[in-house]
C-alpha cells in the first residue's frame, strides 16, 4: 500500500529549461513533506520541505508546491542543470511519533545539454 | 555526509548466515534510522531508535533486528540473511528539532547468496 507515488519513473528534460517532479500521496494526516536528491552510490541529500500549512516553498532554484486538496505536491527546478541529474524522491511524514519518512519510488531525472 | 559512517560499505554474505550493519554518528543526534532501497519501493523503513535502548519497528521490520547501547552507534542485525534481503541498506540521523530533516549515511549495499 502506496501512501506516497511518484508516477513517473523518469524524466528528461534540456538545460536551461524547467524540470517539474510530482508526488501524490493519499494519507491525509501528512502535515510534512520534502524532497530529497541522489547521485550512485551516495545517500539521499535533503533538498528543499514544506509545511503543509504553506502552499509555496522556494529554495534558490528549487521550489516546491503542496496542493492539500488534491494530495500532490511538486518539486520545480529552474534553470535545470547537467548536474542536476540523480533520482529525486518526495518523502512524507505525520509530525511527532518519531518524524519517520515515508518515501517514494523515486523519479530519475536527466538534464541533457 | 552529516558525520554519518556506514560499515561496511559493500557485503556478500550467504544465506542463513548472521550479519550486523553498523552505523556510527558524530553528531550526538537523538534520532537514527535503518532503511533499504529497493527497484520499485523507494526507501522504506527498518527500524528506527528515539534514544539509547529505546527502538522502534518500521514497516519492513521482519528478520531484522536493532540495538543502539550508545548515542552514536546503531547496529541492525540480520539474525539469518535471505535473499529477499539483498538490498542497499541506509542509516539516517535527525537531531529531533522540530521538523529537522533526516540526513543520511552513503549506503551498505548487501548481497545475499
Amino acid at each position: 500500500d502506496q501512501q506516497v507515488k511518484q508516477n513517473s519513473p523518469s524524466l528528461s528534460v534540456q538545460e536551461g529549461r524547467i524540470s517539474i517532479l510530482n508526488c501524490d500521496y493519499t494519507n491525509s494526516m501528512f502535515d510534512y513533506f520534502l524532497w530529497y536528491k541522489k547521485y550512485p552510490a551516495e545517500g539521499p541529500t535533503f533538498l528543499i520541505s514544506i509545511s503543509s500549512i504553506k502552499d509555496k516553498n522556494e529554495d534558490g532554484r528549487f521550489t516546491v508546491f503542496l496542493n492539500k486538496s488534491a494530495k500532490h505536491l511538486s518539486l520545480h527546478i529552474v534553470p535545470s542543470q547537467p548536474g542536476d541529474s540523480a533520482v529525486y524522491f518526495c518523502a512524507a511524514v505525520i509530525t511527532g511519533g518519531g518524524n519517520k519518512l515515508t518515501f517514494g519510488t523515486g523519479t530519475q531525472l536527466k538534464v541533457e545539454l | 555526509d552529516a558525520g554519518i559512517t556506514q560499515s561496511p560499505r559493500h557485503k556478500v554474505t550467504e544465506t542463513g548466515t548472521p550479519v550486523t550493519l553498523r552505523c556510527h554518528q558524530t553528531e550526538n543526534h537523538r534520532y537514527m534510522y535503518w532503511y533499504r532501497q529497493d527497484p520499485g519501493h523507494g526507501l522504506r523503513l527498518i527500524h528506527y531508535s528515539y534514544g539509547v535502548k529505546d527502538t522502534d519497528k518500521g514497516e519492513v521490520s521482519d528478520g531484522y533486528s536493532v540495538s543502539r547501547s550508545k548515542t552514536e552507534d546503531f547496529l541492525l542485525t540480520l539474525e539469518s540473511a535471505t535473499s529477499s534481503q539483498t538490498s542497499v541498506y541506509f542509516c539516517a540521523i535527525r537531531s529531533g528539532t522540530g521538523n529537522s530533516p533526516l540526513h543520511f549515511g552513503n549506503g551498505t549495499r548487501l548481497t545475499v547468496t
